[in-house]
């Protein structure tokens, strides 16, 4: 069972729709959960990161963390073509060598 | 601004070529990931470095090995490459105790042919 499972995708919504982006995690150690975009050709850039569980809001993106269900969500609201990247959700444990990436959801926001 | 910058974006190799490549960070970050991506397998981690000289095994150390002489300076050898180490390898710092907020370069696209 591989540590970080996460939908490849492709995700394709109409622009100003909402986005629901989810992982699931198989170690309950994890204490650190983050997501990434990435552009094409590119590497990937912090979105934003949570510890622990709970919700955490950065302008249209919002994060959630159920550790119970192990499970995240990224959402963004009002969707914009240059959100269209994609996206790799990540987690981290208590050492620095626990550190594991979602294989990415492809997300195209059609103008 | 964290400015991650590595040695090449593209690289041609041969099997059995030793290869370096090379990773240089300007935030003065105590750690330094390398990683490889793949499609349908997203980031593996390869090794990391949490001080000069200090080495950590990632998920796929084999056939790899790095180099940390310098606190901004890190790099990844394939001492003998094969063609299944073609892939995107990625490097990425953060500082100590901020694993969780990684800054990654561009990428280096490495064929082995």
């Amino acid at each position: 069972q591989k540590e970080v499972e996460q939908d490849p995708g492709p995700l394709s919504v109409p622009e100003g729709a909402i986005v629901s982006l989810n992982c699931t995690y198989s170690n309950s150690a994890f204490q650190y959960f983050m997501w990434y975009r990435q552009y094409s050709r590119k590497g990937p850039e912090l979105l934003m990161y949570t510890y622990s569980s709970g919700n955490k809001e950065d302008g249209r993106f919002t994060a959630q963390v159920d550790k119970s269900s192990k499970y995240i969500s990224l959402f963004i609201r009002d969707s914009q073509p240059s959100d269209s990247a994609t996206y790799l959700c990540a987690m981290s444990g208590p050492t620095g060598n626990q550190f594991y990436f979602g294989t990415g959801t492809s997300l195209t926001v059609i103008p | 601004d964290v400015k991650v910058t590595q040695s090449s974006r593209y690289l041609v190799k041969r099997t059995g070529e030793k290869v370096f490549l090379e990773c240089v960070q300007d935030m003065d970050h105590e750690n330094m990931f390398w990683y490889r991506q793949d499609p349908g397998l997203g980031l593996r981690l390869i090794y990391f470095s949490y001080d000069v000289k200090m080495k950590e095994k990632g998920d796929i150390p084999e056939g790899y090995s790095v180099s940390r002489e310098k606190k901004e300076r890190f790099s990844l050898i394939l001492e003998s490459a094969s063609t299944n180490q073609t892939s995107m390898y990625l490097c990425a710092s953060s500082f100590l105790g901020g694993a969780y907020e990684q800054y990654f370069g561009p990428g280096t696209r490495l064929t082995v042919t």
